[in-house]
């Protein structure tokens, strides 16, 4: 049973559009959501929100998370062929190391200039 | 090096033969993770070493699976037997310690694609 579920599994946007990816997730103790990019291979970090409500942003980027709803959103503003990659959603709990982060299954961006 | 390197990045293997994937994580980094990565599948946690602590292992899928890490430094990850389930990619992460003050920040190698036939 996944514990993190992302949607839409795949996007496809012409560029300047503007994506909303989406994130729920369902872990005991949740302590942070974080957010990763993945390109060809090595996923990099992009957010880790721990409290409701506060807009995390970074350029085009930005995150937000409801932990009422158990939910985040990535928002990409104007995106760019470059903004073409996997997005992954990873829960973490109060009760895990550092290193046992619950990911969902990704969305592939696809951006089209 | 500059970040978390793995080898060999491509192995294909026939079932039933053992593999061994490499990882060298960043240097200073006490904390190494393996994940594997199936098709259309989100990563799934392995193992992970931390300093000179006994392993969490509790995410490695069964005994075929081994890992270990000498010197606190460059770490391996065996698969005994090798199954075509175990086709996947394998990915190494470091970290420069545990606990939440760096947390998110797992430096990901580009990984292993395994393939077994």
């Amino acid at each position: 049973e996944d514990k993190v579920v992302q949607s839409p599994l795949s996007l496809v946007v012409h560029e300047g559009d503007t994506v909303t990816l989406n994130c729920s997730y369902e872990v005991t103790n949740f302590r942070s959501l974080l957010w990763y990019k993945q390109e060809k291979k090595a996923p990099t970090f992009l957010f880790m929100l721990t409290s409701s409500g506060i807009e995390k942003k970074s350029g085009r980027l930005s995150s937000i998370l409801d932990k009422k709803e158990l939910f985040s959103i990535l928002n990409i503003t104007a995106t760019q062929t470059g903004d073409s990659a996997v997005y992954l959603c990873a829960a973490a709990d109060r009760g895990s190391t550092l290193g046992r982060l619950y990911f969902g299954r990704g969305t592939q961006l696809t951006v089209w200039p | 090096g500059a970040g978390v390197s793995q080898s060999p990045s491509n192995k294909v293997t026939e079932k039933g033969k053992d593999v061994e994937l490499r990882c060298d994580p960043i240097s200073g980094h006490t904390a190494l993770y393996w994940y594997r990565q199936s098709l259309g599948q989100g990563l799934e946690f392995l193992i992970y070493f931390q300093g000179n602590s006994a392993p969490d292992k509790s995410g490695l899928p069964s005994d075929r699976f081994s890992a270990e890490r000498t010197g606190g430094s460059v770490s391996t990850l065996t698969i005994q037997r090798t199954q075509q389930e175990d086709s996947a990619v394998y990915l190494c992460a470091s970290s420069l310690a545990k606990g939440w003050g760096r947390t998110g920040e797992l430096f990901f190698g580009e990984g292993s694609r395994l393939t077994v036939l």
